[in-house]
This record gives C-alpha cells, structure tokens and sequence, in this order.
C-alpha cells in the first residue's frame, strides 16, 4: 500500500499570507493520479486540484499544485478567511487508494 | 448537477452489521464509479472501495473480509455493508463518484456519522 506522509501537520499562518503543503509518497507515482481535497468542519471534502496540478471546476486560482515522482507541494498564494481548513492528499495510481493524514491550516 | 446523499442508522451495536444506501441524484448510476469513505473521530480517510454499474468491484485489502458494495440501478442507488463492526468502525461514512477507476473523487455526498455501541 501506497502511503502517503503530510507535512507539516499543523499550519498556524495569517490572512493574506501563503501556505505550503507538502505531500511524500513511499514509493513514485504518476502525477496525473495525485489530487488535492479540502475539508472545513462539518462539511464533506472538496476536491481543489487532480493530476497534481490542474484546479478542479470553481477553485480559485490561489490555489496551485506541483510536483512529480515522490514529492508533491499545494500553495495556497494568499490565505483567505475560508481556507483554514484541513487538506488531504490522495493517490488513485494503486490500488488501495489512500490518503494522507492530513495538513490543518489554522489562524495564527 | 450530479449530488450524493447517504441514509442509514445512525447507530449499531457491536458485532452487527452496518448497512448505509447513497441516492444519486442529478444523474444516472450507469456511468462513473462509485466509491466509499470513512473518517473516524480524529482521524484522517479510508476508502473501503468502489463499484463501477457493470458490477465490477475494487475494495480495500485491509476491509475485503467485512465489506459489500452493492448497487440497485432501478433505484439509483448503491450501498454499503460492514460486518462484525466494533468501536473502531464508529465514523463519519461518505459516498462518492469516480469519473473512472483510476479518477479522484470529484462529488461527494454530505457524510452519515455512524457510532458503533451497545
């Protein structure tokens, strides 16, 4: 199984300021299978980016995804009030798919 | 537009099975593949597996033993079952849609929370 390490596990950061998520995987995957969600509390998980750097329908374009291989990054250009929250990565490349334990962004 | 809902008991007791159903709206169930998840309480998420509307299904090896995806397409619906269920299976469960076997999971329904206890 595929696992998938998030880093750092906690983000205190400001309105207005960036944000770096970064997302290891044990072992290479294919880039057009890494996706991005978002989940506020109380709220099921939103899909932000898939194929590791393309923004799904509505998502704003602070929002950019990168990376190859084993190492994957989501910035968050400018934080905005509705983007503290808590981001997962997601790997479909093998099966079982799985997820990352998740980054939480939170107010400083 | 496509929306996901899911249904089901709130509460089952130890060693019983856990049944939940999600509607699709919006849209026909014979296309796209169709998956389930779960959060426990402070933790992150785990896909139990999906169902595609031939029939066909992928499930995680860590669950297989336990769980049935099932769908109904005169109802637009599929399910989820989770036999022998413990304290450790007390969740929020959510429904979601693949646009094929290998795509991420762009509709979700809201989520069911379902506790485990006797």
């Amino acid at each position: 199984e595929i696992v998938l390490t998030q880093s750092p596990g906690t983000l205190s950061l400001s309105p207005g300021e960036r944000a770096t998520l970064s997302c290891r995987a044990s072992q290479s995957i294919s880039s057009s299978y890494l996706a991005w969600f978002q989940q506020r509390p109380g709220q099921a998980p939103r899909l932000l980016i898939y194929g590791a750097s393309t923004r799904a329908t509505g998502v704003p374009d602070r929002f950019s995804g990168s990376g190859s291989g084993t190492d994957f990054t989501l910035t968050i250009s400018r934080l905005e009030p509705e983007d503290f929250a808590v981001y997962y990565c997601h790997q479909s490349n093998y099966s079982p798919r799985t997820f990352g334990q998740g980054t939480k962004v939170e107010i400083k | 537009q496509v929306q996901l809902q899911e249904s089901g008991p709130g509460l089952v007791k130890p060693s019983e099975t856990l049944s939940l159903t999600c509607t699709v709206s919006g849209g026909s169930i014979s296309s796209s593949y169709w998956s389930w998840i779960r959060r426990p309480p402070g933790k992150g998420l785990e896909w139990f597996g999906f169902i595609y509307y031939s029939g066909n299904t992928n499930y995680n090896p860590s669950l297989r033993s336990r769980v049935t995806i099932s769908l109904d397409m005169s109802k637009n619906q599929f399910s989820l079952k989770l036999t022998s269920v413990t304290a450790a299976d007390t969740a929020v469960y959510y429904c979601a849609r693949g646009m094929s076997a290998f795509s991420a999971f762009d509709i979700w329904g809201q989520g069911a929370m379902v506790t485990v206890s006797s």
